[in-house]
């Protein structure tokens, strides 16, 4: 099943509100990355993390490696109506070398 | 510079038909993926490919094969398509730790 676990499942915010979503797993990761996926396209990268306890920001975009290598979160500030789609965390296992996806976050803004 | 390439982009089956789903990448990269994305649960990963010749498992491998023909190409074969397989379906590819980049997805219904 699935080893990811990403919160929320989905968030209605209104337009200038900061954003926060996360993902957690009992496996160790070498490798965080978030994405974004607007309808009928595949995922496009937003940011890339590389080492615990790095953060980074791209941007409105601020992402957190965390410490235990078990966990990241993405902050998004001031949000804007083009903010709006899916937002999915990957980590890269270590062990395995395998690259899989959170559930996803669905993003909808209200200008 | 073409990146990731998948075909078909659309295809019905129906069930207990066969269908190979084409992945080929002219970014020189030694990883390469391929997942299903259902509605409220993420991109699932099917088969993964650490390398040519290897190939691995990956959380949902049930009712799918996988060849990694050489560097370039991935493909994943379908042998008996059951309604449940109806999904989009992507391949990826990347070069160890690093982002990984995302054909535009197949959709395919099984009826």
């Amino acid at each position: 099943g699935q080893q990811l676990n990403q919160s929320p499942q989905s968030m209605f915010i209104q337009e200038g509100e900061d954003v926060s979503m996360n993902c957690t797993s009992s496996s160790i990761f070498n490798t965080w990355l978030w994405y974004k996926q607007d309808p009928g396209e595949g995922p496009v990268l937003l940011i890339a993390l590389y080492k615990a306890g790095e953060l980074t920001s791209n941007g409105r975009l601020t992402a957190q490696f965390g410490i235990t290598r078990k966990d990241s979160f993405l902050n998004i500030s001031a949000s804007i109506p083009s903010d709006v789609g899916i937002y999915f965390c990957a980590g890269q296992l270590s062990n395995t070398g395998k690259l899989i996806f959170g559930q996803g976050t669905t993003l909808q803004v209200k200008p | 510079n073409a990146g990731v390439t998948q075909t078909p982009k659309f295809q019905v089956l129906k069930t207990g038909q066969s269908m190979t789903l084409q992945c080929a990448q002219d970014m020189n990269h030694n990883s390469m993926y391929w997942y299903r994305q259902d509605p409220g649960m993420g991109l699932r990963l099917i088969y993964y490919s650490a390398s040519e010749g290897t190939t691995d498992k990956g959380e949902v491998p049930n009712g799918y094969n996988v060849s990694r023909l050489n560097k370039r190409e991935f493909s994943l074969r379908l042998e008996s398509a059951a309604p449940s397989q109806t999904s989009v379906y992507f391949c990826a590819t990347n070069r160890g730790r690093s982002e990984a980049f995302f054909g535009q997805g197949t959709r395919l219904t099984v009826v």
